[in-house]
């Protein structure tokens, strides 16, 4: 059974500074992973996916990178925000399924 | 577009009563999920649907739950009796096949 997992589960940081939030997997024959946005009280939004063949996606300030093999994925965000405040989810589906298994997230709070 | 729309956004409801929860998802997404958020158990996977038709309701806990998309465009979600172990957010989800998933914004659920 796949799961997902991110440490850690906050992070408070000032405003500026450049980010990794980790994401693992226990197992490696996934067919896409998904760094998702939550804020509170709202649904989530896809950030970025990665397919299983590709090592990397950026957009904007953002950049996620996979590695299968490891069971990895690092979501990286470049001169952090107080608007970057929410909480990160990444999800992974398994091949021959759309079915996305979803980490618990990571509450991130940049203070200005 | 709209985006995924679901109805209501909160819902009070005592112990026994019927709850209905309601979804359109995006125009022309061929795949639909139901997802409930907790604290304690993150987001869990209820149902999904593949043109209408439900491909892995594995995650739906007992029978008291059942989900039914009867055109490609509608989707319901439907707890009877409810318990007040069933508060949660639930979340109705739409994609194309490996595809970035959009979420609606929730339907905040309160058995008392």
């Amino acid at each position: 059974k796949q799961e997902v997992t991110q440490i850690p589960a906050a992070l408070s940081v000032p405003e500026g500074e450049n980010l990794v939030l980790n994401c693992s997997f226990t197992d490696s024959a996934i067919y896409n992973l998904q760094w998702f946005r939550q804020d509170p009280g709202k649904g989530l939004t896809s950030l970025l996916l990665i397919q299983s063949s590709q090592r990397e996606q950026t957009s904007g300030r953002l950049n996620a990178s996979l590695d299968k093999s490891s069971g990895r994925s690092t979501l990286y965000i470049a001169a952090s925000q107080p608007g970057d405040s929410a909480t990160y989810l990444c999800a992974v589906t398994q091949g021959g399924s759309e079915k996305l298994v979803f980490g618990k997230g990571m509450k991130l709070t940049v203070n200005p | 577009d709209a985006g995924v729309i679901q109805s209501p956004r909160h819902e009070v409801t005592e112990m026994g009563q019927e709850v209905t929860l309601r979804c359109k998802p995006i125009s022309g997404h061929d795949y639909l999920f139901w997802y409930r958020q907790t604290m304690m158990r993150g987001l869990e996977l209820l149902i999904y649907f593949n043109n209408n038709v439900p491909i892995d309701d594995s995650g739906m806990p007992e029978d008291r739950f059942s989900a039914k998309m009867p055109n490609a465009s509608f989707s319901t979600l439907k707890i009877q009796p409810s318990e007040p172990r069933d508060s949660a957010v639930y979340f109705c989800a739409s994609s194309h096949r490996n595809s970035p998933l959009h979420f609606g914004n929730g339907t905040r659920l309160t058995v008392t």
